[in-house]
């Protein structure tokens, strides 16, 4: 099971709005309504902001969107602002295949 | 508060073992998935498998099948990760992460412990 493709990079000025894309395969993303993404600061662990698409979950601030089309998911950030600069991670279920859950490239979001 | 607190930095050589545990507080430990996912140096997140601490029954990407045990002792509220046949490649910072469904698995993560560091030298 290969990794989801995420774009490296995406950067965007303090009020801006981003998007992150997680492309996956027939086999994953495409088939399951089971995609989350998770925000990650330098040295500290994952944190939960989108589950199951496009479900925040309590504490999560409501810039943050989830969606899919197809095999393509979306993670979208409105009103950045400074703290949204971290590392953000795609994973979606992969059913009975070589690996449950597959996670995505990564992406490094620059607040300009 | 739910909280997963993991063990300390391990320094191992190639072909040894290490186990990693994961103490749970704040939840009702056997209700809710655990998730091992692994972070190599400057690199992406890798899931490994999960423990249902109901049943012990477990689920592991078949990377690393026949190399991984995940056990949980429920009289402790703990889980525990052990990786056999190290190599300089399973250097990396290893986490647990509770699912958040009750009683299934679903992928969503929605607490994580702090991560354990283990170095793969000789």
């Amino acid at each position: 099971q290969s990794a989801l493709t995420q774009p490296a990079s995406v950067s965007g000025s303090p009020g801006q709005s981003i998007t992150i894309s997680c492309t996956g395969t027939s086999s994953d993303v495409g088939s399951y309504n089971l995609v989350s993404w998770y925000q990650q600061h330098p040295g500290k662990a994952p944190k939960l902001m989108i589950y199951e698409v496009n479900t925040r979950p309590s504490g999560v601030s409501s810039r943050f969107s989830g969606s899919k089309s197809g095999n393509t998911a979306s993670l979208t950030i409105s009103g950045l602002q400074a703290e949204d600069e971290a590392d953000y991670y795609c994973c979606s279920y992969a059913g009975s295949s070589t690996s449950s859950y597959v996670f995505g490239t990564g992406t490094k979001v620059t607040v300009l | 508060q739910v909280q997963l607190v993991q063990s300390g930095a391990e320094v191992k050589k190639p072909g040894a073992s290490v186990k990693v545990s994961c103490k749970a507080s704040g939840y009702t430990f056997i209700a809710y998935y655990m998730h091992w996912v692994r972070q190599a140096p400057g690199q992406g997140l890798e899931w490994m498998g999960w423990i249902n601490p109901n049943s012990g029954g477990t689920n592991y990407a078949q990377k690393f099948q026949g190399r991984v045990t995940m056990t949980r002792d429920t009289s402790i509220s703990t889980a525990y990760m052990e990786l056999s046949r190290l190599r300089s490649d399973d250097t990396a910072v290893y986490y647990c992460a509770r699912d958040r469904a009750t009683a299934m698995d679903k992928g969503d993560l929605d607490y994580w412990g702090q991560g354990t560091l283990v170095t793969v030298s000789s």
